[in-house]
């Protein structure tokens, strides 16, 4: 069992639908978990952070942690064609340990 | 402007050959990390190096050898031991310690074996 699991999809919603994306994960040591958006034939970018529990919102995005049931979450409100990309989890216990990576799902937005 | 510089974007490699990988930054960072992408699979950490003259292997790192001269530059040569070596590769970096994890990666390298 990978230490962290996500549905490599594709998920394909239409413009303007709210997404959901998860993430679970089996170490409960993690403590910072994040979320990278990485366009086709691009490197991922950091797109929302989160230390330990609880949410956090940035415009159209926003992050939960349940660390209880070991579930992130990133939710994408009012989506636009310019989202569909590949979104990756990953979370390390430590800031000074490696990250440890989902395997991204790809998100595709029809107009 | 900072960032992570990688090259070439595309490689092709014939059966047989060592390629090299570059990875420059002007960031300032401590760590830097070499990734493997297949479809997929996410990303796989083939190694690592969080302080120059010092690395360490990451998931995958058969068929791989890197080093770390100076602190800008990390190095990924592909070696003729690796099987597969078909993929994207991407390098990242990052600051060590506080709560900013943060990893910054480069554009990426296409490697196809021909």
């Amino acid at each position: 069992q990978k230490e962290v699991e996500q549905d490599p999809g594709p998920l394909s919603v239409p413009e303007g639908a709210i997404v959901s994306l998860n993430c679970t994960y089996s170490n409960s040591a993690f403590q910072y978990f994040m979320w990278y958006r990485q366009y086709s034939r691009k490197g991922p970018e950091l797109l929302m952070y989160t230390y330990s529990s609880g949410n956090k919102e940035d415009g159209r995005f926003t992050a939960q942690v349940d660390k209880s049931s070991k579930y992130i979450s990133l939710f994408i409100r009012d989506s636009q064609p310019s989202d569909s990309a590949t979104y990756l989890c990953a979370m390390t216990p430590d800031s000074n340990y490696q990250l440890i990576w989902g395997a991204g799902t790809k998100l595709i937005i029809k107009p | 402007d900072g960032g992570i510089t990688q090259s070439p974007k595309y490689l092709f490699r014939k059966e047989g050959q060592n390629v090299t990988l570059s990875c420059e930054q002007n960031l300032n960072h401590d760590a830097m990390y070499w990734y493997r992408q297949d479809p997929g699979q996410g990303l796989r950490l083939i190694y690592y190096s969080q302080i120059v003259n010092d690395f360490q292997k990451g998931d995958i790192a058969e068929g791989y050898s890197v080093s770390r001269e100076k602190k800008e530059s990390f190095p990924l040569t592909v070696t003729s031991a690796q099987k597969n070596p078909t993929a994207f590769y991407l390098c990242a970096s990052s600051i060590l310690g506080g709560l900013n994890t943060e990893a910054f990666f480069g554009q990426g390298t296409r490697l196809t074996v021909v």
